[in-house]
């Protein structure tokens, strides 16, 4: 069993378009992430749950919306995409106080 | 405000050599610090982490990492590398109690036959 699993792997997208991204966990843990890592491969963190609430929210645009049903899930909603929003989005959870982080497998984001 | 460097942006080693991956941080008290590895289309797995206690960690796949309050240091080292071992590292620093891990940029590692 995958421990966070997101979807899809891949996603094309035209400049515009709304999209989203889910993450699931089935670790247990309390907290989850989404990163987002540039071409470069510098790793930026975007927000985090704990328990259903938000607790960082970065400086990213608003158009960037997480969701967390409940704690297992962390989905992501992209409004009016750009194309400087292509990267691979990574979601993540742990344990909660900086506990080790474990990854899903990416998603990887192309806004043409 | 917590932050990592990673001063080299990619290394090249034989394989069978030795490996030091630097990493440097910036924090006000004893941060968590941690390595991980990512390989090509995977996302992030760990490698060791420190809290406290020994500055000398033991980690997977035969790494290990020293803790070095002095320099603000924390070395990723491996005695002899395999061609497996290609990735990219990453230096991260998490803040007591909180919830925020800050990566480096990473350093790409390079095996050569």
């Amino acid at each position: 069993d995958t421990a966070v699993s997101q979807t899809p792997k891949y996603l094309v997208t035209q400049m515009g378009n709304d999209k989203s991204i889910k993450c699931e966990q089935n670790l247990g843990h309390d907290t989850m992430y989404w990163y987002k890592q540039d071409s470069k491969k510098f790793l930026k963190i975007m927000f985090s749950y704990n328990n259903k609430e938000l607790i960082i929210n970065e400086t990213v645009p608003n158009r960037f919306s997480p969701k967390s049903p409940d704690k297992a899930h962390l989905n992501l909603h992209i409004n009016s995409l750009e194309l400087g929003d292509s990267a691979v989005y990574f979601c993540a959870s742990g344990g909660g106080n900086n506990e080790k982080l474990f990854f899903g497998s990416g998603t990887q984001l192309s806004v043409l | 405000a917590q932050s990592v460097t990673q001063p080299d942006i990619h290394i090249t080693v034989s394989e069978g050599a030795s490996l030091e991956l630097r990493c440097n941080y910036s924090y006000g008290a004893t941060p968590y610090l941690f390595w991980y590895v990512q390989s090509p289309g995977q996302g992030l797995q760990l490698l060791l982490k420190y809290f406290s206690g020994d500055t000398l960690v033991q980690g997977i796949k035969g790494f290990e990492a020293e803790f070095k309050r002095s320099q603000s240091s924390f070395n990723l080292r491996k005695p002899s590398v395999h061609w497996s071992d290609a990735a990219e590292y990453f230096c991260a620093v998490a803040s007591t109690g909180g919830f925020k891990t800050i990566f480096g940029a990473g350093t790409r590692l390079f095996v050569k036959a």
